[in-house]
């Protein structure tokens, strides 16, 4: 059984450009939570979707990220117009039931240029 | 919102020894997870442990939710546990939501 897969592993963009990172959670699990590591801090909380419906996106900022679980295909984190603030690795994970173990992707670093 | 505390901030061993980690948290939890981010940065579950004790090689976990406190101990430590550990909450009303401690970096020294 295949685990969290995420891919770019690494994407650089350029200040102004658009970051789409994709997740595909383990073999039937149908919950993905996306986390956000700012260097030098812990791991953050950003959003939580099931498939076609974001259940908890209290972490997001307000503008220019967005998130997706669409009922085919992988999850997508999506930041528009991308600043150096958002250089990050950001992590996905997926369970199989709401209350259970988490299991995370090995990340995307984003460096904002 | 709950509060999740790890102590310490930072450990050296050297290889061999054994260590404990501690995690506090302010309010009841539905789930209790313990990662090592290695050195590469990829996280490894370790322990899915709300409540109880549970054991893996040289690494066990103790969790005492009516104390709201969980510890991890690594014995016999090596080279490779170097990295930093985490532990992660989920409380009674978030549902899904893990709220992460700053974690203990660890170092094992040869």
């Amino acid at each position: 059984n295949a685990g969290v897969m995420q891919n770019p592993r690494h994407l650089v963009r350029r200040r102004g450009q658009e970051a789409r990172l994709r997740c595909s959670p383990m073999k039937g699990h149908s919950h993905v939570y996306w986390y956000r590591q700012l260097p030098e801090e812990g791991l953050k909380f950003m959003v939580y979707l099931q498939k076609e419906n974001i259940i908890d996106e209290s972490g997001m900022p307000k503008e220019r990220f967005s998130a997706e679980f669409p009922k085919e295909g992988p999850s997508i984190l999506r930041i528009q117009q991308v600043v150096r603030g958002d250089s990050a690795a950001y992590f996905c994970a997926s369970s199989d039931f709401r209350t259970d173990t988490q299991y995370f992707g090995p990340g995307t670093r984003l460096t904002v240029l | 919102g709950i509060q999740v505390e790890q102590s310490p901030p930072d450990l050296i061993l050297q290889e061999g020894a054994n260590s404990t980690l501690r995690c506090n948290f302010s309010d009841s939890v539905n789930n209790l997870q313990w990662f090592h981010q290695n050195p590469w940065g990829q996280l490894i579950n370790l322990f899915y442990i709300p409540s109880g004790t549970k054991q893996n090689g040289r690494l066990s976990a103790t969790t005492v939710a009516t104390e709201r406190y969980s510890l991890l101990y690594i014995s016999s430590s090596q080279t490779t546990d170097s990295g930093v550990y985490f532990c992660a909450v989920e409380a009674d009303n978030q549902g899904g939501k893990l709220i992460f401690g700053q974690g203990t970096e660890l170092s094992v020294k040869p």
